[in-house]
């Protein structure tokens, strides 16, 4: 039971340079979601899917695109990296029956 | 909406020292209180929780009790490790219908030996 994956746990990237991240849970979780994290401003909420095919945006959604065609997988989409983009991104998964999130390791994303 | 705020930290405890990091929160009704840890190069994990009005959490020797009168969910521990470093968050779910979770900005504990 491998719970919340990401890959890549690093990356760099040019302005303008497009890229995804994955993230996949074995755990049969109908919710994701993706936030970033940045210093002194907490987690925020990027994307989130109540199950497959179903999405919606959170509090900071402009520049990321989600799509949820499996139960497993999340993938976050950055079109046009840019360096406010420069950030810590975590997925998590939970039951929508329960309160409790799982969290993958994180990806460090750095735009140039 | 519903919201949480933090203690500011950084946070500097010697071994064994008491600890204290403070949580007041905003809802709509009485949402569950959580608190989850960040160890270093890690994701969040859940710490503790609390579902109702006075309910107390407790896991790994850290409590916080839910107190609807001052709206705090503080956490607590007597007698903190060198392992407990780490980056601590108070949450609680948003009023979507989703229960998406609004995390506090997070307090960062260093304990020396």
């Amino acid at each position: 039971n491998a719970g919340v994956t990401q890959t890549p746990k690093f990356q760099v990237l040019k302005t303008g340079q497009s890229m995804t991240l994955q993230c996949a849970q074995d755990m049969n979780h109908e919710y994701m979601s993706w936030y970033r994290q940045d210093p002194g401003m907490g987690l925020r909420l990027i994307h989130y899917s109540v199950g497959a095919g179903i999405t919606d945006q959170g509090e900071v959604p402009n520049g990321y695109n989600v799509s949820r065609s499996t139960t497993e997988d999340f993938p976050l989409r950055l079109l046009s990296a840019a360096p406010s983009q420069t950030s810590v991104y975590f997925c998590a998964s939970r039951r929508t029956s329960t309160d409790t999130q799982y969290f993958g390791p994180g990806t460090r994303l750095t735009v140039l | 909406g519903n919201s949480v705020t933090q203690m500011e930290g950084p946070v500097t405890l010697s071994e064994e020292a008491f600890l204290t990091i403070n949580c007041t929160y905003t809802a709509t009704g009485y949402p569950s209180l959580f608190w989850y840890v960040q160890y270093p190069g890690e994701g969040l994990q859940l710490l503790l929780k609390a579902t109702k009005a006075d309910d107390k959490g407790s896991n790994k020797g850290f409590e916080a009790t839910y107190r609807k009168e001052t709206t705090s969910f503080h956490l607590e521990k007597g007698s903190v490790q060198v392992s407990d470093s780490a980056v601590y968050f108070c949450a609680l779910p948003d009023q979507t219908g989703a229960n998406n979770l609004f995390f506090g900005t997070g307090t960062r504990l260093t304990v020396i030996p």
